[in-house]
């Protein structure tokens, strides 16, 4: 256990619809990961938080936005849902500080499925 | 061509058998280097971590990095069932904010 959690373990919705992911990371993180998870394109690094405010973007659409909330715990939010935002979403934290900075530790992962 | 590539495998070995894992790269920059493994259905656990060239050792596991090749290596000696999971390579440059990239991973499979 990483001691990062995710909720829910598994999403099942429409296309077009919107859905929100939860991640709170370990105990004293302050930096919060997420990535996507697909079968043809591997683990994608979508983007960062670091104390509340974003640090890093990487391949994410303009329909998923995500957020980082006093307490630490993020929130990654999918909007007008395509049958190709089907995948594994991850969240990961990892401590302040170089180098420990690198150490990134997973929580268990959304699987979202659109129909 | 992809900034890190992995042999998907799969790759199946005896127990106890030694087994080699490779990535290369084409960024010069990046300067960390870890490997992580994924068991079906949970997240990737950081397994090994290293900076720049060099070996480094954790029980069964060693990593290797060859930054002159733009090559790293995991060696597990002595494999278990247990190791049997995909391995990920990721590594990322030493400079700002610049995200950990990842290969798409290796499937292993140790037989019993």
């Amino acid at each position: 256990d990483s001691g990062v959690t995710q909720t829910p373990k598994h999403l099942i919705t429409a296309t077009g619809q919107r859905v929100t992911l939860r991640c709170s990371p370990r105990s004293g993180d302050l930096s919060v990961y997420w990535y996507q998870q697909s079968l043809d394109q591997g683990l994608q690094f979508l983007i960062q938080y670091y104390n509340g405010e974003e640090r890093a973007k990487g391949n994410i659409l303009e329909r998923f936005s995500a957020q980082q909330f006093p307490d630490l715990h993020s929130e990654l939010n999918l909007s007008s849902l395509e049958l190709g935002d089907s995948a594994l979403y991850f969240c990961a934290s990892s401590p302040a500080g170089t180098p420990r900075y690198n150490e990134q530790f997973f929580g268990p992962g959304t699987r979202l499925t659109v129909l | 061509q992809k900034e890190v590539e992995q042999d998907p495998g799969p790759l199946s070995v005896p127990e106890g058998a030694i087994v080699s894992l490779n990535c290369t790269y084409s960024n010069s920059a990046f300067q960390y280097f870890m490997w992580y493994r994924q068991y079906s259905r949970k997240g990737p656990e950081l397994l090994m971590y290293t900076y720049s060239s060099g070996n480094k050792e954790d029980g069964r596991f060693t990593a290797q990095v060859d930054k002159s090749s733009k090559y790293i290596s995991l060696f597990i000696r002595d494999s278990q069932p247990s190791d049997s999971a995909t391995y990920l390579c990721a590594m990322r440059a030493n400079s700002g904010n610049t995200p950990l990239v990842f290969g798409k991973g290796t499937r292993l499979s140790v037989i019993a």
